[in-house]
């Protein structure tokens, strides 16, 4: 069956500008998570969806990073006025049940975003 | 806070070779551990996990890892390494009620042929 899919693959950017993220997790997944990962680093931890709720967004570096979840499928990560520093590759998961405690997530391909 | 980090950050196996890649993780409750693998070209896909029970658990591909909770460790093993096992590793674990996953900043494995 289909995996998690995000687009675009590659976003290549100026300072300061907004950008768009998209995650389409795999279809029944209630669970979503966003992570980003820096060159030679493991995957950081950014935001997680319990349906169409953020249920925890303490990874979020700061108010210029928003997610949404509007109808408990696909998700959009949104950057405001982005910064060389926001270069990265974004992660979208998605996992099956409720709580996804022990659960195993299934990873997409990532958007590989480059800031210049 | 919890973090995990893993000891090797870069491996050269000829083929055949035994592996063994040492992560550590830091939390005082009850952790989930995962390592998940990343061949070339390819997205994040699990190895193997490590909810409860036997400390030992054999993964995919023949793979596996123990879970010594004693030493906070959560090694992973594989007793004949082959060339198409080259990829990036990397060590996880997850507590409370997200599921939330805390990487390891990986390890990548080069296997010669």
């Amino acid at each position: 069956g289909a995996g998690v899919s995000q687009t675009p693959s590659n976003k290549v950017t100026e300072k300061g500008k907004y950008v768009e993220l998209r995650c389409d997790p795999i279809s029944g997944h209630t669970a979503l998570y966003w992570y980003r990962q820096s060159l030679g680093q493991g995957p950081e931890f950014l935001i997680y969806f319990q349906g169409t709720g953020a249920a925890d967004d303490s990874g979020l570096p700061n108010d210029r990073f928003f997610a949404v979840r509007p109808e408990g499928s696909v998700s959009t990560l949104k950057i405001q006025r982005t910064e060389r520093g926001d270069s990265a590759v974004y992660l979208c998961a998605s996992s099956p049940i409720l709580a996804g405690v022990g659960d195993e997530q299934f990873f997409g391909p990532g958007t590989r975003l480059t800031v210049l | 806070a919890q973090s995990v980090s893993q000891h090797n950050h870069h491996v050269i196996l000829s083929e055949a070779a035994s592996l063994e890649l040492g992560c550590n993780y830091s939390y005082g409750g009850t952790v989930n551990l995962f390592w998940y693998v990343q061949y070339p070209g390819q997205h994040l896909q699990l190895l193997l996990k490590y909810f409860s029970g036997d400390p030992l658990v054999k993964g995919i591909k023949g793979f596996e890892a123990e879970f010594i909770k004693s030493k906070f460790s959560f090694n992973l093993r594989k007793p004949s390494v082959q060339w198409s096992d080259t990829a990036e590793y990397f060590c996880a674990c997850s507590s409370g009620n997200t599921g939330k996953l805390i990487f390891g900043q990986g390890t990548t494995l080069q296997v010669k042929p």
